[in-house]
């Protein structure tokens, strides 16, 4: 089984949808919860953050972090055409000497105006 | 420049060439890594370098050999490759002591190997 789990799409919304996009892992000991947006062209940027269970809002993002389901998702509203991107999931725990993290494949999100 | 910078941007080469990725970050972090980021595969750690030792080397063939001047640049230098190594090299900066887990990626370099 992968440490981490994500679809790659790719997924492809009208303008103004809900966009949810999920991962799940294995390894409970991951503690800390990234989403990370990439353009084509570009390197991974940082998105979200966080390292509890929960919800985590920041604009039109929404992290959310169910560490007994071992299930992060990422929901975006009034999704743009400006969002159509890669995002990937990573996952982070800290280790001697350091911290390991895992990404996810990547979702490939396209918003059509 | 800001942030993290990567050239070149594009690279083919053969089988027999010897290249440099050349990779510098401009944001006095102490921690610098190599990531390759094939399609539809996550994104592949294959070293870590932190205050310039090297704290990890994720079973790398040796075709791939690393550099860590000091704490600002990196490369990786390439030599006799496969076609299966072709991808986007990824480099990216964290602060130890920071928020775990969270780095910053430079726009990569596509290598394509003929």
């Amino acid at each position: 089984q992968k440490e981490v789990e994500q679809d790659p799409g790719p997924l492809s919304v009208p303008e103004g949808a809900i966009v949810s996009l999920n991962c799940t892992y294995s390894n409970s000991a991951f503690q800390y919860f990234m989403w990370y947006r990439q353009y084509s062209r570009k390197g991974p940027e940082l998105l979200m953050y966080t390292y509890s269970s929960g919800n985590k809002e920041d604009g039109r993002f929404t992290a959310q972090v169910d560490k007994s389901s071992k299930y992060i998702s990422l929901f975006i509203r009034d999704s743009q055409p400006s969002d159509s991107a890669t995002y990937l999931c990573a996952m982070s725990e800290e280790i001697t000497g350091g911290f390991k993290t895992i990404f996810g494949a990547g979702t490939r999100l396209f918003v059509k105006a | 420049e800001t942030g993290v910078t990567q050239t070149p941007r594009h690279l083919v080469m053969g089988m027999t060439n010897k290249k440099s990725l050349k990779c510098e970050q401009h944001l006095g972090h102490n921690a610098m890594y190599w990531y390759k980021q094939s399609a539809k595969k996550p994104l592949e750690l294959m070293f870590v370098y932190n205050f310039k030792e090297q704290t990890e080397n994720n079973s790398v063939p040796s075709r791939f050999s690393p550099e860590c001047p000091n704490s600002s640049h990196l490369f990786l230098h390439l030599h006799t490759l496969q076609p299966e190594d072709s991808a986007l090299y990824l480099c990216a900066s964290s602060q130890r002591g920071e928020k775990v887990g969270e780095q910053f990626f430079g726009p990569g370099t596509r290598l394509t190997v003929l």
